[in-house]
């Protein structure tokens, strides 16, 4: 029950150099999100995708690309690092409507970025 | 716009104690969802409980209840009978009435539980 998976784990990467973040998911879920997370700063978000060929901008999507070619997957991409998005990225899905209780967000294990 | 405000960076409490941790809201929309959201040091995202703007009861999950006042704009997160294990950041978060069903989270407060 592998719920949200997010590769790869840790990646240390030097200053304008491109990386891609994959998140699966199978659960089945229409919703998708990235999010960073900074100390002090809680959780923000910088993409989301409400279902398969959409994407749409967070609140910090400055810097990042994303793409949902396949309603399991959900890629956040960097074309080139800055030390300013070192962070600990973390993918989020779920269901497009309330179920029984209450529509939260499933996370993956999140991503430790670190750009040098 | 939503904005979720806790106050606390980070609380003591001795074991076996019961806990309040603090959080107040802002939002225009008249339909929303207040979530708290756990996270231990291995740095896994647990949800813990969830309170509907419309709901009359306040939320309860075992030990969690959610002490919702909906005219102060407050949703804060008790703890009963607190254990080592509760030690970890603690983020509370509310989702609007908008179609992306996104989540905006506070700052979090790290709790840490005295033996």
């Amino acid at each position: 029950n592998a719920g949200v998976t997010q590769t790869p784990k840790f990646r240390v990467l030097k200053t304008g150099q491109s990386m891609t973040l994959l998140c699966a998911q199978d659960m089945n879920h229409e919703y998708m999100y990235w999010y960073r997370q900074d100390p002090g700063m809680g959780l923000r978000l910088i993409h989301y995708s409400v279902g398969e060929g959409t994407t749409a901008k967070g609140e910090v999507p400055d810097g990042y690309n994303v793409s949902r070619l396949k309603k399991q997957n959900f890629l956040l991409g960097l074309e080139s690092a800055a030390p300013s998005q070192t962070s600990v990225y973390f993918c989020a899905s779920s269901y497009s409507r309330d179920r029984v209780n209450t529509g939260e967000l499933f996370f993956g294990e999140g991503s430790r970025l670190t750009v040098l | 716009a939503q904005k979720i405000t806790q106050t606390q960076p980070g609380m003591f409490v001795q074991e076996k104690e019961a806990v309040t941790l603090d959080c107040t809201y802002d939002t225009s929309d008249q339909s929303y969802g207040l979530f708290w959201y756990k996270q231990p040091s291995s740095g896994e995202m647990i949800f813990l409980i969830y309170q509907g703007s419309y709901d009359e009861q306040n939320a309860t999950e075992g030990r969690y209840s959610l002490n919702f006042q909906k005219a102060r704009k407050s949703a804060n997160l008790v703890i009963s009978a607190s254990q080592l294990g509760d030690s970890a950041m603690y983020f509370c978060a509310m989702r609007g009435n908008t179609g992306r069903r996104a989540l905006t989270f506070g700052s979090g407060t790290r709790l840490q539980v005295q033996p």
